[in-house]
């Protein structure tokens, strides 16, 4: 059984348009991440919620928009997509905020053209 | 600034030979520390996770070392098999909340070669 699923696992789009990334966890977690994974391969956080509230936003544009339906699922919005905004995205959830061990989903490849 | 690196960035080893990757950090105050492996077209999975108390983590062949005094910390595989051909990313967490002002290094790009 999938843990952490993601949809979709590929995503190509032009400059300006608005997408969404769904993301859904069936380990009855309490908090749910959307990391980016840059060219270089680094990981970045961009959100984390806790029982569907945002805990933090790591400076990331408002056209990134996290929005979590109930604790199972945290899906990522993005309005007005750019170049720069090409990467993987990661899902990943945590029993609490203060369990240390992540489960991450397989990812999302954006490219926008 | 926190910073994680890791070294070397890129590995290619026989298969059955032992290799250790290395991950310096200046994350303070320091929390935890952890090693994902990352496959090709996946998410990272966890292999071993430290606190500042823990010299030394076994999972499988793979062996983590943590030196909080030089901010150090290795990631020993023993034995390799081609599926251990994968990017190693060292995590550093400065505090106990998980999930806050997590630290990833760049990774290691392991190849084993038969």
């Amino acid at each position: 059984d999938t843990a952490v699923s993601q949809t979709p696992k590929y995503l190509v789009t032009q400059m300006g348009n608005d997408k969404s990334i769904k993301c859904e966890q069936n380990l009855g977690h309490d908090t749910m991440y959307w990391y980016k994974q840059d060219s270089k391969k680094f990981l970045k956080i961009m959100f984390s919620y806790n029982n569907k509230e945002l805990i933090i936003n790591e400076t990331v544009p408002n056209r990134f928009s996290p929005k979590s339906p109930d604790k199972a699922h945290l899906n990522l919005h993005i309005n007005s997509l750019e170049l720069g905004d090409s990467a993987v995205y990661f899902c990943a959830s945590s029993q609490d905020l203060t369990e240390k061990t992540q489960y991450f989903g397989p990812g999302t490849r954006l490219l926008v053209l | 600034k926190n910073q994680v690196e890791q070294s070397p960035q890129s590995l290619i080893i026989l298969e059955g030979k032992n290799c250790t990757l290395q991950c310096n950090y200046t994350v303070s105050p320091f929390s935890n520390l952890r090693w994902y492996k990352q496959d090709t077209g996946r998410g990272p999975v966890s292999l071993t996770i430290m606190t500042f108390s823990e010299n030394t983590k076994s999972n499988g062949r793979y062996t983590a070392t943590l030196d909080a005094d030089t901010k150090q910390s290795s990631l020993h595989i023993t034995a390799s098999q081609l599926s251990d051909s994968a990017s190693y990313i060292c995590v550093v967490s400065p505090n106990n909340n998980a999930g806050n002002m997590l630290t990833f290094g760049g990774g290691t790009r392991l190849m084993v070669k038969p």
